[in-house]
């Protein structure tokens, strides 16, 4: 089973400023099958990007994903309000599912 | 739009069992598989199953393998997760979310997530 690491687990940062989240695998992924999803205090997931790269519908430009293998980065260029969060990852190759601890972005 | 409707907050007693409902609109039914995913108080999102509406296989986390059964009324565009033997760790919200782009659930991301079921087992 293939165990999925998120880093740093919480990121301190200040609107308008650059985020870089990493989530590594324990293994090299098959595909790109690699999404991210953000969850708000209270609420549901949402998705954010599938297949690595591909921003999900409604989702602004200034996210974006990256990586391959073993090693995957969500990057959100500059920070709104509305998007300190907690972002997961997820491997979804295959027909069992892994998600990563969770990234926290706060203010 | 696509919505997933979920059923109210449930309270269990240890070794109960629960059924969380999960009703779909805004899309043909059973195009596309259900997962089930928890998340305990504080903790990470953990996946559970998935079942293609269609033809009603499902596949199952060996965590919930034998204690979890997932079913769905196509007639009621309804998804169903029942999960038994309860004790005070299964105490969690529980979504339902929509796996795209196949009605069978491998290789699907998911798109879309009900406003998730706490369940509180407690004596």
């Amino acid at each position: 089973e293939i165990v999925l690491t998120q880093s740093p687990a919480t990121l301190s940062l200040s609107p308008g400023e650059r985020a870089t989240l990493s989530c590594g695998a324990s293994q090299t992924l098959a595909s790109s099958h690699l999404a991210w999803y953000q969850q708000r205090p209270g609420q549901a997931p949402r998705l954010v990007i599938f297949d690595t790269s591909v921003r999900a519908s409604g989702i602004p430009d200034r996210f974006s994903g990256s990586g391959s293998g073993t090693d995957f980065t969500l990057t959100i260029s500059r920070l709104e309000p509305e998007d300190f969060a907690v972002y997961y990852c997820q491997d979804y190759g295959g027909s069992l599912f892994t998600f990563g601890g969770g990234t926290t972005v706060e203010i | 739009q696509v919505r997933l409707v979920q059923s109210g907050a449930d309270v269990k007693k240890p070794g109960a069992s629960v059924k969380v409902s999960c009703k779909a609109s805004g899309f043909t039914f059973t195009s596309y598989a259900f997962h089930w995913v928890r998340q305990a108080p504080g903790q990470r999102l953990e996946w559970m199953g998935w079942i293609n509406p269609d033809s009603g296989d499902t596949k199952f986390s060996q965590s919930f393998q034998g204690r979890v059964t997932l079913t769905r009324d196509t007639s009621a565009n309804t998804a169903y997760m029942e999960l038994n033997s309860l004790s005070s760790e299964d105490t969690a919200v529980y979504y339902c979310a929509r796996g795209y782009p196949h009605r069978s659930g491998g290789d699907t991301y998911f798109d879309h997530w009900g406003q998730g079921t706490l369940v509180t087992v407690s004596s």
